[in-house]
């Protein structure tokens, strides 16, 4: 059965400091990966997705991350981080054809003035 | 205009009553779904529905009975509700095409039973 590993659970890092979540997932021959962000208080809302094509997949607020099929990663990354960056982040993993997710554990990212 | 609404919000009730959550998307979606996510943040797939049919029933307790009277709609009905029942729950859909798409989730419904 697919798994889905956050290996961190909680992120401090200063505002303006790089910062990257790291997710691992167990092999499959398809999968899309998909980063999702919790502002307290609130549902999941996207950050990004890989489906297929480029590996270096673009996000909304400045983040970006990278599939790594021979390592099966997908580490979330953003060069400068802001306050309002704090938050709960979620890594998940889908098979292909199949309507399930199955969501990692989370890492809090909490950001430090 | 909210895509994915939940009511209520807040709902704190008493042990062994009988509760319902709504869920209504607005984006056409044909996939809808209800998470659990417990105090330590860990989100739990419960159900899911296509098109109105049942899809996913992941190993739930029966006390927990979701409805899906259309394709915008998804309820969930726990009786007897217990003390771990106690969570925020998640509803959301996405549009499948063989291909899994973005899930669009809800504000929550965050449940206390005392």
């Amino acid at each position: 059965a697919q798994s889905v590993t956050q290996l961190d659970s909680q992120v401090p890092v200063f505002e303006e400091a790089p910062v990257e979540l790291r997710c691992n997932y167990s092999s499959s021959v398809s999968v899309y990966l998909f980063w999702y962000v919790q502002y307290p208080n609130q549902g999941l809302q996207l950050l990004l997705k890989y489906l297929s094509g480029s590996t270096l997949v673009k996000g909304i607020n400045g983040f970006e991350a990278e599939f790594n099929k021979s390592q099966t990663s997908f580490h979330l990354r953003k060069p400068s981080v802001h306050i309002s960056d704090t938050a709960e982040y979620f890594c998940a993993v889908s098979d292909s054809g199949t309507y399930k997710y199955i969501f990692g554990t989370g890492t809090r990212l909490k950001v430090l003035a | 205009d909210t895509a994915v609404s939940q009511t209520p919000k807040y709902l704190v009730t008493q042990m062994g009553n009988d509760k319902s959550i709504k869920c209504e998307q607005n984006l056409g979606h044909d996939t809808m779904y209800w998470y659990k996510q417990d105090s330590k943040k860990f989100l739990k797939i419960m159900f899911s529905y296509n098109n109105k049919e049942l899809i996913i029933n992941e190993t739930v307790p029966n006390r927990f009975s979701p409805k899906s009277p259309d394709k915008a709609h998804l309820n969930l009905h726990i009786n007897s509700l217990e003390l771990g029942d106690s969570a925020v729950y998640f509803c959301a859909s996405s549009l499948f095409s063989g291909v899994q798409e973005t899930q669009y989730f809800g504000p929550g419904t965050r449940l206390l039973v005392l």
